[in-house]
């Protein structure tokens, strides 16, 4: 089966500009998550879809950051104004709804903002 | 290509010999603890899960172990190749397929 695709793999920005990262899960999988994963550090999550509604959001900063998932499919998350600590790798991962623990992810988009 | 292992603990083992990650965890309700692992410039990638209520689960030349009484996971790896090298994440599940990363070990094979 296809993997998590994700683009762009390589991303360089000036602070307070604004990015879009996109992500397409697995086909058929309900559950997809964004991860921050900041160099040396395990990923950490910023938003959890279960189809397009959000189950949760708690941990993103939601003054900068924002997410959507259209019709349940593909998702983009977006950044703006982008800050310095923004710098990190975005990932993307999805898992299918039947209490499988496995979420696959894709290979992730690196951040750097300058 | 980027390194993940920066700054995180390192474990370094002999190709050939067996290979232990050791993780604590926080969640006393977590149903599931996964272990990832992570090579550098990719994804994490799924390696084996054990559910709360067993403490040992074994899989093709890895185990898993689960103490609840001290909150920890274990990751064993036998025979230890060079192609194991990368960093491992233990990972808990738990609340409506919710998944938390632990902190992360490198782990370096010799030749």
């Amino acid at each position: 089966e296809a993997g998590v695709a994700q683009s762009p793999r390589y991303k360089i920005i000036e602070k307070r500009q604004s990015v879009a990262f996109w992500c397409n899960p697995i086909s058929g999988h309900a559950t997809l998550y964004w991860y921050q994963q900041i160099l040396g550090q395990g990923p950490k999550l910023l938003i959890q879809f279960q189809n397009n509604g959000v189950v949760d959001d708690s941990q993103l900063p939601k003054d900068r950051f924002s997410a959507e998932r259209l019709k349940g499919v593909d998702s983009t998350l977006k950044i703006q104004p982008a800050k310095l600590e923004d710098s990190a790798v975005y990932l993307c991962a999805s898992s299918s709804i039947r209490g499988r623990t496995e979420a696959f992810f894709g290979q992730g988009t690196r951040l750097t903002v300058v | 290509g980027e390194s993940v292992g920066l700054h995180l603990p390192t474990l370094s083992v002999q190709e050939g010999d067996n290979s232990i990650i050791n993780c604590a965890y926080s969640n006393s309700a977590s149903d599931y603890f996964i272990w990832y692992k992570q090579e550098s410039g990719k994804g994490p990638q799924f390696i084996i899960d054990i559910r709360s209520n067993m403490d040992k689960r074994q899989g093709q030349r890895v185990t898993v172990l689960l103490n609840k009484t001290v909150k920890h996971l274990s990751l064993q790896i036998a025979a230890t190749q060079p192609g194991d090298s990368a960093v491992y994440f233990c990972a808990e599940n738990w609340g409506y397929q919710k998944v938390t990363f632990g902190t992360g070990t490198k782990l370096q094979v010799i030749p």
